[in-house]
């Protein structure tokens, strides 16, 4: 089964710039995969943020943005807010099926 | 505006079944995928799988299959969860989440239903 990679960790200061990727074992990551981003914050269920590698939902803050990097998928936040700082999950499809990936916990600092 | 509320916790003891119910609104129940995901404490996400609530089609991913049962009642607009046969494994935060029409990804999440499972 697929293995989908993320970064465990990044930490970032406010107004900054970050980028969190998102890799497949099978090999680079292609408009195909379908990539997903979501955001998790403690006690809450997640929220979706990307669809379609660069797709913003109607409520994805602007600073927000999903691009294909290097071979594999990355969200890249802008302008970033303390209220930004939550875990990251990207969702790959192979064919119908999902695998998510172990999630980047972002710090705001 | 789509709104997806879930069934309340649930503590269950090992061998028995559970029931996880996931009612929608605010959209056409039958136009809309469900998904299910899986969050063990202090784990991540685990996408389960996903039923098509106009033709009843299910996808079940690897791990998921035999004791995990989706299905759905349209005039309730209501998508459930069935988990047979628990184990303390099964122990997890359960979500539903909307299946974004027509292409592969979630937009519209349930608030989550947690089930320990524990003699």
């Amino acid at each position: 089964q697929t293995v989908v990679t993320q970064e465990p960790s990044l930490t970032v200061s406010p107004g900054g710039t970050v980028t969190l990727t998102c890799a497949s074992s099978t090999g680079a990551v292609t408009s195909g995969y379908s990539p997903n981003w979501f955001q998790q914050k403690p006690g809450q269920a997640p929220r979706a943020l990307i669809y379609s590698t660069s797709d913003k939902h109607s409520w994805t803050p602007a600073r927000f943005s999903g691009s294909l990097l290097g071979g594999k998928a990355a969200l890249t936040l802008s302008d970033v807010q303390p209220e930004d700082e939550a875990e990251y999950y990207c969702l790959l499809y192979s064919g119908d099926q999902g695998v998510f990936g172990g999630g980047t916990k972002l710090t705001v600092l | 505006q789509a709104q997806l509320v879930q069934s309340g916790s649930e503590l269950k003891e090992p061998g028995a079944s559970v029931k996880v119910s996931c009612k929608a609104s605010g959209y056409t129940f039958s136009n809309y995928g469900m998904n299910w995901v899986r969050q063990a404490p202090g784990q991540g996400l685990e996408w389960m799988g996903w039923i098509n609530t106009d033709s009843g089609k299910t996808t079940y991913v690897q791990g998921f299959t035999g004791r995990f049962v989706f299905s759905f009642d349209t005039s309730a607009s209501t998508a459930y969860l069935e988990i047979s046969s628990l184990k303390a494994g099964d122990t997890a935060v359960y979500f539903c989440a909307r299946k974004i029409r027509r292409i592969y990804g979630m937009d519209v999440w349930g608030q989550g239903t947690t089930v320990i499972v524990s003699s």
